[in-house]
C-alpha cells in the first residue's frame, strides 16, 4: 500500500463546475499538506499549503485537511479551462522536510 | 520557475554511458533536491542536499550520485545509465526545513531517455 493514495483520473468537468480532488494517506505523523499544479511538460508549482487540520482558502481554491480521517481535499470553484492540469498532493512530517507525493490527478475542464 | 534552471532540458543517451544533469538556482536557498517522475509512481526523491558538500540519499538513490560544490549548483550523475532510468528529472529548492519557508519550488525538468 502506498503511503499517499490519489486517484489518477482523468477527471473531466465542464467550465464553471466545482471540482473536488482528494488524497488519502496512512502516516498519522504527517503535519504539512500541499497541493501542487503541474501543466503538461512543466515543473510542479505550489498552489496551496496547509499546516495541520482545517481549511484554507485562496481565491477559487480551498484546501481542506481532515487528520482524523487521514484525508485531504482541494476544491476548485468556477473551474476554468486554464485549470486543466495534473494536481499533485504532497505531505511531510515536518522538521527536515521530506515530501511524499501522490501520483497526481489529471483534470480536464472543457469550455 | 522560482529562479531554477536545469540543463540539459532533453537528453537521449545509450545504456552504459555516464550522464550528468545540472540544477542551478539564483535564490541562494540552502536545500536542493533531485526527484524523478514516472507514470504510476509520481515524484520520488533521489538525493537531497542541505548545504555545500552536505548530501543524503532519498527513496530511490541506487544508481545515482550527487555533488554540490557551490550553493547554487546541484549535480546529479548517473554513473552508468540504464533503461530503467528513463524518466523526467526535476530539481527543487527550499529555503529552510521548518515552517512556511520550507516549501519546495521546482525547476522545469529534464527529460532523459536511455536507449
Amino acid at each position: 500500500q502506498k503511503e499517499v493514495e490519489q486517484d489518477p483520473g482523468p477527471l473531466s468537468v465542464p467550465e464553471g463546475a466545482i471540482v473536488s480532488l482528494n488524497c488519502t494517506y496512512s502516516n498519522s505523523a504527517f503535519q504539512y499538506f500541499m497541493w501542487y499544479r503541474q501543466y503538461s511538460r512543466k515543473g510542479p508549482e505550489l498552489l496551496m499549503y496547509t499546516y495541520s487540520s482545517g481549511n484554507k482558502e485562496d481565491g477559487r481554491f480551498t484546501a481542506q485537511v481532515d487528520k482524523s480521517s487521514k484525508y485531504i481535499s482541494l476544491f476548485i470553484r468556477d473551474s476554468q479551462p486554464s485549470d486543466s492540469a495534473t494536481y499533485l498532493c504532497a505531505m511531510s512530517e515536518g522538521s527536515f522536510q521530506k515530501l511524499v507525493f501522490g501520483t497526481g490527478t489529471r483534470l480536464l475542464v472543457s469550455p | 520557475d522560482a529562479g531554477i534552471t536545469q540543463s540539459p532540458r532533453h537528453k537521449v543517451t545509450e545504456t552504459g554511458t555516464p550522464v550528468t544533469l545540472r540544477c542551478h538556482q539564483t535564490e541562494n536557498h540552502r536545500y536542493m533536491y533531485w526527484y524523478r517522475q514516472d507514470p504510476g509512481h509520481g515524484l520520488r526523491l533521489i538525493h537531497y542536499s542541505y548545504g555545500v558538500k552536505d548530501t543524503d540519499k532519498g527513496e530511490v538513490s541506487d544508481g545515482y550520485s550527487v555533488s554540490r560544490s557551490k550553493t547554487e549548483d546541484f549535480l546529479l550523475t548517473l554513473e552508468s545509465a540504464t533503461s530503467s532510468q528513463t524518466s523526467v528529472y526535476f530539481c527543487a529548492i527550499s529555503e529552510s526545513a521548518g515552517g512556511r519557508t520550507d516549501t519546495q519550488y521546482f525547476g522545469p525538468g529534464t527529460r532523459l531517455t536511455v536507449l
